[in-house]
């Protein structure tokens, strides 16, 4: 079964750094161009980063840039966002997406279960 | 703000069809293809179609999709109770250098 699965998520102090994980099963992972997408409960979604099957390419939203990195371990099988300089308003569900087929780097097709980080004094 | 524009919401009775638009500009629609997720409360999204008009296996076929220039579109055919959820567009921008999603729209089954 192709599956995803996030952790890391918790409750950190603005200013301070959280780091996501993001592991994958079921499927060729090192294969597949992957994303991270942001949601504030009750609002839309955001795109927050992607990174290429080899790691090697990485593109940010504007709104973390700088502040967050993503990464992947691909003899691990796991993704990665490291989020330092953390914001009250980076608080949200984080989700974790493949593409439908590696060709189609952005139709996001599986989607993990989200992580819920809230930063807050 | 995203930079693509929905309708926040949509109805119609079972059996109807629905649409709901997405409004870009040339440095995303009109240069790019266009995506739609559905999200159902409390779940996470799920892709409904890709490539403008590309229906993934298991997508009823009562979803489509269509894009003229800067725009896109998706109807929803034979409305069911089922469909009640939030519907997102997204395109790449190569402007923003990212992927953005629509607004979202609420759709209810009346």
């Amino acid at each position: 079964e192709v599956q995803l699965v996030e952790s890391g998520g918790g409750l950190v102090q603005p200013g301070g750094s959280l780091r996501l994980s993001c592991a994958a099963s079921g499927f060729t992972f090192s294969s597949y161009w992957m994303h991270w997408v942001r949601q504030v409960p009750g609002k839309g979604l955001l795109w927050v980063s992607r990174i290429n099957s080899d790691g090697s390419n990485t593109d940010y939203a504007d709104s973390v840039k700088g502040r967050f990195t993503i990464s992947r371990d691909n003899d691990k099988n796991t993704l990665y966002l490291q989020m330092n300089s953390l914001r009250a308003d980076d608080t949200a569900v984080y989700y974790c997406a493949r593409p439908k087929e590696p060709a189609l780097r952005n139709a996001m097709d599986v989607w993990g279960q989200g992580t819920t980080v809230t930063v807050s004094s | 703000q995203s930079v693509l524009t929905q309708p926040p919401s949509a109805s119609g009775t079972p059996g109807q069809r629905v649409t709901i638009s997405c409004s870009g500009s040339s440095s995303n629609i009109g240069s790019n293809n266009v995506y739609w997720y559905q999200q159902l409360p409390g779940t996470a999204p799920e892709l409904l179609i890709y490539k403008n008009n590309q229906r993934p296996s298991g997508v009823p076929d009562r979803f489509s999709g269509s894009k003229s220039g800067t725009s896109g579109s998706l109807a929803i055919s034979g409305l069911r109770s089922e469909d009640e959820a939030d519907y997102y567009c997204a395109a790449w921008d190569d402007s923003l250098g990212g992927y953005v999603f629509g607004t979202g729209t609420k759709v209810t089954v009346l």
